[in-house]
């Protein structure tokens, strides 16, 4: 059975600074993986999806994640923080073929000034 | 105008109340679902549909029960509210087409809140 577990359930960062937010995912076959970003009162968007043809994916906003099969983990970074990337991010993994996803618990992501 | 609309965006009712919530798409899509999320548990399926003759229920589904009126509309409804059903719900859409990884789209949510 899939499952995904997002590693850090709040990270604090300064403006400027790095952003690494970590899932780890198990899966019995070559899996589907995504991070969302929610803002508050607003819906989950799509920062960037794994589709098996690069390893390393770029989303929206800087973001990019690191499909890393050894260590069955896709984490989430950002070179630099912004102020408006506070929000709460989710690392899902689909399971079979009717896309069905399975949600991490999420990480809230808090930038200082 | 938003690709996925839900209705009401905010709801607060009584326990053994019926509630029911909309939620219209223009993506066009076939597929729906509807979610709950709780703090720390991320989001949950309820339920889902392939088309408008396919619905299927998830994870959680025991105390709702949802109606898909058309392609475009999927609703969600609990026949007798409970507080523990107090949550934020979440519809969402995707493309039939599984060959290319095709993400969910979801609404803005709707929180609601069982006294």
């Amino acid at each position: 059975a899939q499952s995904v577990t997002q590693l850090d359930s709040h990270v604090s960062v300064s403006e400027g600074t790095p952003v690494l937010l970590r899932c780890n995912y198990s899966s019995s076959y070559s899996p589907s993986l995504f991070w969302y970003v929610q803002h508050p009162n607003k819906g989950l968007q799509l920062l960037l999806k794994y589709t098996s043809a690069a390893t390393l994916v770029k989303g929206i906003n800087g973001f990019e994640a690191e499909f890393k099969k050894s260590e069955t983990s896709f984490h989430l970074t950002k070179p630099s923080a912004h102020m408006s990337d506070a929000a709460e991010y989710f690392c899902v993994v689909r399971t079979g073929g009717y896309n069905k996803l399975i949600f991490g618990a999420g990480t809230r992501l808090a930038v200082h000034p | 105008d938003a690709d996925v609309t839900q209705t009401p965006r905010n709801r607060i009712t009584k326990t053994g109340k019926r509630i029911m919530l909309e939620c219209s798409q223009t993506k066009g899509h076939d597929r729906m679902y509807w979610y709950r999320q709780d703090p720390g548990l991320g989001l949950r399926l309820i339920y889902y549909s392939f088309d408008v003759k396919d619905i299927n229920k998830g994870e959680i589904s025991d105390g709702y029960s949802v109606s898909r009126q058309a392609q475009a509309k999927f609703s969600l409804s609990l026949e007798s509210a409970i507080p523990n059903q107090t949550a934020l719900y979440f519809c969402a859409t995707s493309d039939a087409d599984d060959r290319y990884n095709q993400p969910q789209h979801f609404g803005d949510g709707t929180r609601l809140s069982i006294l």
